[in-house]
């Protein structure tokens, strides 16, 4: 089936470390889209890739960066979690802008 | 930018009632989404609705673009069904998915 699939499901970092979370997809979808949700409230977009074009959204912090290296693959870094950067993080991708979205399954990051 | 409003923000039923969830957004709106977050956290597609009906199984929805509101109808509710569920609208020159802030479900069994 086609599909989004985020590894790993948990990742538990240290304050500080770098921690990079990864997305693929088997839908051969155009867009890739990362959000990030902290608890009981809406996933907000950190930034997204039309094909290799980057759009970072105006409020999202320096310490979040992303590479998309071909169709299938997108990663999120976080060069230097804080406490404030725990959160469930969903990659989602649609064929073009402005059309159906499909979210993977998310990946819980824990800043110690 | 565009506003989108959920109601309720909290929804307590007994397994096998029916229920009505409601999105009312500010201005047009080139999309609509509907989606149901699992108490795993994975956001799961319900309708992608601009405008109209549609109905998949037990759940059903209708967007009505000119009066600026879509409604989620879910009947004979299972505990499966808790979660949630949120609305999200493309519109205007922002070109992001815009969310509400949800309405949480519980079903009682």
């Amino acid at each position: 089936d086609a599909m989004v699939i985020q590894n790993p499901r948990y990742q538990v970092t240290q304050f500080g470390k770098p921690v990079t979370l990864s997305c693929s997809q088997t839908l051969n979808h155009n867009v890739m889209y990362w959000y990030q949700q902290k608890s009981s409230q809406a996933p907000k977009l950190l930034f997204h890739y039309y094909d290799k074009d980057f759009n970072n959204e105006a409020d999202t912090p320096d310490n979040f960066q992303s590479r998309r290296p071909n169709t299938s693959f997108c990663f999120l870094d976080i060069r230097s979690p804080g406490l404030g950067d725990a959160a469930m993080y969903l990659c989602a991708t649609s064929r073009g802008e402005q059309e159906t979205q499909y979210f993977g399954p998310g990946t819980r990051l824990l800043v110690l | 930018g565009i506003q989108v409003e959920q109601s309720p923000p909290d929804l307590i039923l007994q397994e096998g009632a029916n229920s009505t969830l409601r999105c009312n957004f500010s201005d047009s709106v080139n999309n609509l989404q509907w989606f149901h977050q699992n108490p795993w956290g994975q956001l799961i597609n319900l309708f992608y609705i601009p405008s109209g009906t549609k109905q998949n199984g037990r759940l059903s929805a209708t967007t009505v673009a000119t009066e600026r509101y879509s409604l989620l109808y879910i009947s004979s509710s299972q505990t499966t069904d808790s979660g949630v569920y949120f609305c999200a609208v493309y519109g205007g020159s922002q070109g992001n998915l815009i969310f509400g802030k949800g309405t949480k479900l519980s079903v009682k069994p």
